[in-house]
């Protein structure tokens, strides 16, 4: 069964350090999306991704984050400058379709920890 | 306007059991409620998702009942099992480019 997979599953880092956390979405999505959900807490949207480009992100996507998708199957999210409140579980998902229409199929989360 | 409100934080029913989760919503243009299962260590998987025309979706043991006038939608799990045991979000969306939004999630433990 296809599946989206997340590297790495667990960073830990310093603060002010960059990180970058990669995605593979299943190959036939359109729609790429970046959620967090801090420990015990609910899913918070980041940004969605759709047609090479940004299409909807919260206020929790400032500047010191970006996404990209450099090469047709990967979708990365970079956290320029981390901070201690960066701390979470970060979750890729992607669909076929607007998830208005269509099922978003998530990863099993990369955790990060900064320090 | 762009919440999802999730009750309770945490439920605890006996094996054999109906478990029941509470939503509510105030923004009227949503139209897509899906409910999600997340077992600890995984990324949250769709369970079952019911839009505004109807008012209830049955599969197998779970059922969302959808209440539009009030607003509210809730996922009932009859004849709970211990492998049910884990968090349920409720979500919410609607049409146009825009993501699907969560509640707080219901970490549900169902004990023999």
């Amino acid at each position: 069964e296809p599946e989206v997979t997340q590297t790495p599953s667990h960073q830990v880092t310093q603060m002010g350090q960059e990180v970058i956390l990669r995605c593979v979405p299943i190959s036939n999505h359109l729609y790429f999306y970046w959620y967090r959900q801090i420990l015990g807490q609910k899913v918070e949207f980041l940004v969605s991704f759709y047609n090479n480009e940004i299409s909807e992100k919260s206020e929790i996507f400032d500047d010191q984050f970006s996404v990209e998708r450099p090469d047709g199957s990967n979708f990365t999210l970079k956290i320029r400058s981390t901070k201690l409140e960066d701390s979470a579980m970060y979750f890729c998902a992607s669909s076929e379709r607007h998830p208005n229409t269509g099922e978003l199929f998530f990863g099993e989360g990369s955790r990060l920890t900064v320090l | 306007q762009q919440q999802v409100k999730q009750s309770p934080q945490s439920l605890i029913v006996q094996k054999g059991g109906i478990s029941i989760i509470n939503c509510a919503y105030e923004n009227t243009a949503f139209d897509y409620f899906p409910w999600y299962q997340q077992f600890p260590g995984k990324g949250p998987a769709l369970l079952i998702a019911i839009r505004p025309d109807v008012s209830e979706k049955k599969e197998g043991r779970f059922t969302i009942s959808f209440n539009k006038s009030a607003k509210q939608f809730s996922l009932h799990i009859m004849d709970s099992q211990p492998g049910d045991s884990a968090t349920y979000f409720c979500a919410a969306s609607m049409r146009g480019n825009t993501p699907l939004v969560f509640g707080k999630g219901t970490r549900l433990s169902v004990i023999a």
